[in-house]
């Protein structure tokens, strides 16, 4: 069964950094692109990065760019999202999540983490 | 791309057919997936390139559309389907964008 799982989240002073992780499971982890999405508190979804299956190629929403950092590890089966210079606006719910393709190259994200919470607050 | 989802929230009943609209800035081509989130848990793939449903999700739901309009549609609302939805572009990424949601309550 596949399932992601989140970690490294927590309470962190503006301008602060903090490293969130994500641990995948029951599926070849290295053939896969995975994204990173967050929620603000009572809020709608936001996608953050994407990062290609080899880790060649990442992408980041204009909101996050130049701040923070996606990464993974295939030998260990972890994506990383390595945040800096964090505000109050980036306090939210982040969650990984798988990306497929079918064969009309039609993305869609079919797992999701339960997510991991970052309040940035002083 | 910007997508603007409609309505952003509606009250309805078990048994009602729903529907919901979602509109791109521009032509998406059909690269576009609905989610559905229930409170504290992760969204849950629906249907995606507009109109393909998901392995494992009810045939109540359907979702049609091209170019730059969508729609989500609940055939019968069941008790389980109380939730908010979400539909997402994926069109020449990045960046790809969400709507902003439609809560369904009772």
């Amino acid at each position: 069964q596949e399932q992601l799982v989140e970690s490294g989240g927590g309470v962190v002073q503006p301008g602060r950094s903090l490293r969130l992780s994500c641990a995948a499971s029951g599926f070849t982890f290295y053939s896969y692109a995975m994204h990173w999405v967050r929620q603000a508190p009572g809020k709608g979804l936001d996608w953050v990065a994407f990062i290609s299956y080899n880790g060649g190629e990442k992408e980041y929403a204009d909101s996050v760019k130049g701040r923070f950092t996606i990464s993974r590890d295939n030998s260990k089966n972890m994506l990383y999202l390595q945040m800096s210079a964090l505000r109050p606006d980036d306090t939210a719910v982040y969650s990984c999540a798988r990306v497929l393709r079918d064969g009309y190259n039609y993305d869609y994200f079919d797992t999701w983490g339960q997510g991991t919470l970052v309040t940035v607050s002083s | 791309i910007q997508l603007t989802q409609s309505p952003s929230s509606l009250s309805a009943s078990v048994g009602d057919r729903v529907t919901i609209t979602c509109r791109a800035s521009q032509d998406i081509s059909g690269y576009l997936a609905w989610y559905q989130q229930k409170p504290g848990r992760a969204p849950k793939l629906l249907i995606y390139a507009a109109s393909t449903l998901q392995s494992g999700v009810p045939s109540r739901f359907s979702g049609s559309g091209s170019g730059a309009h969508y729609i989500l549609t609940i055939s019968s609302l069941h008790p389980e389907d109380f939730a908010t939805y979400y539909c997402q572009q994926l069109y020449g990424y990045p960046p790809i964008t969400f709507g902003s949601g439609t809560k369904v309550d009772i």
